[in-house]
């Protein structure tokens, strides 16, 4: 079964930062690009950032470019998203989701329960 | 960027109902359209993905429409556990998610 299971939420403060980690298992790791969105409270849902198998290819939604860093260890089956110089509007349960497919940029299956991220003071 | 806009942001219906949610595009993404189902308290499940081919495991009452910039998701009998939000989804040009629709129990 595959399954996917973030951790590393919390409270930051403005200005802040916070490592998420995402552990995988239930699948070949290497071979799937994978992503991170997220989902403001009561709001819709957000791509932040994804990731290819071998980390040759990485993109970013405007909204994070260069605060975020996606990055994976394939060795330890595990997906992170170093967040940086946070703000109040980065709140949100942030979710890991594999591509549905491997080896090609897809649809989001499955997806991670997600944690949540609080940025206040 | 692409925007997606759903309708209605709410769908009151009974079930046994159709139900029909609507998906629209600011730009065409061809065939580039998906559907997710999420529970309060869930993560999203993929039910469409290219616009109408079923995800794995998703039941036959759930059919997906359209192409360009037009897209609908059908619920044909409405099930207890069809209550959710539906969101839309779009990666023909990066990726951009609709507003959600909650389809509530009437």
């Amino acid at each position: 079964e595959v399954q996917l299971v973030e951790s590393g939420g919390g409270l930051v403060k403005p200005g802040g930062s916070l490592r998420l980690s995402c552990v995988a298992s239930g699948f070949t790791f290497i071979h799937y690009t994978m992503n991170w969105v997220r989902q403001a409270p009561g709001k819709g849902l957000e791509w932040v950032s994804s990731i290819s198998g071998s980390s040759a290819y990485i993109y970013y939604a405007d909204s994070v470019k260069g605060r975020f860093t996606i990055s994976r260890d394939n060795a330890k089956n595990s997906l992170y998203l170093q967040m940086n110089t946070l703000r109040a509007e980065d709140t949100a349960v942030y979710f890991c989701a594999r591509d549905r497919v491997r080896a090609a940029a897809d649809w989001f299956d499955p997806w991670g329960q997600g944690t949540l991220v609080t940025v206040s003071s | 960027e692409i925007v997606l806009t759903q309708s209605p942001a709410t769908l009151s219906l009974s079930p046994g109902e159709r139900a029909t949610l609507s998906c629209r595009a600011s730009q065409s993404v061809n065939s580039y359209l998906g559907w997710y189902q999420q529970k309060p308290g869930q993560a999203p499940r993929l039910l469409i993905y290219d616009a109408s081919n079923r995800a794995t495991g998703i039941p036959a009452r759930f059919s997906g429409s359209g192409s360009g910039t037009d897209f609908t998701l059908t619920i044909s009998s409405l099930e207890p556990e069809d209550f959710a939000v539906y969101h839309c989804q779009q990666r023909s040009n990066s990726y951009t998610f609709g507003q959600g629709t909650k389809l509530e129990i009437k």
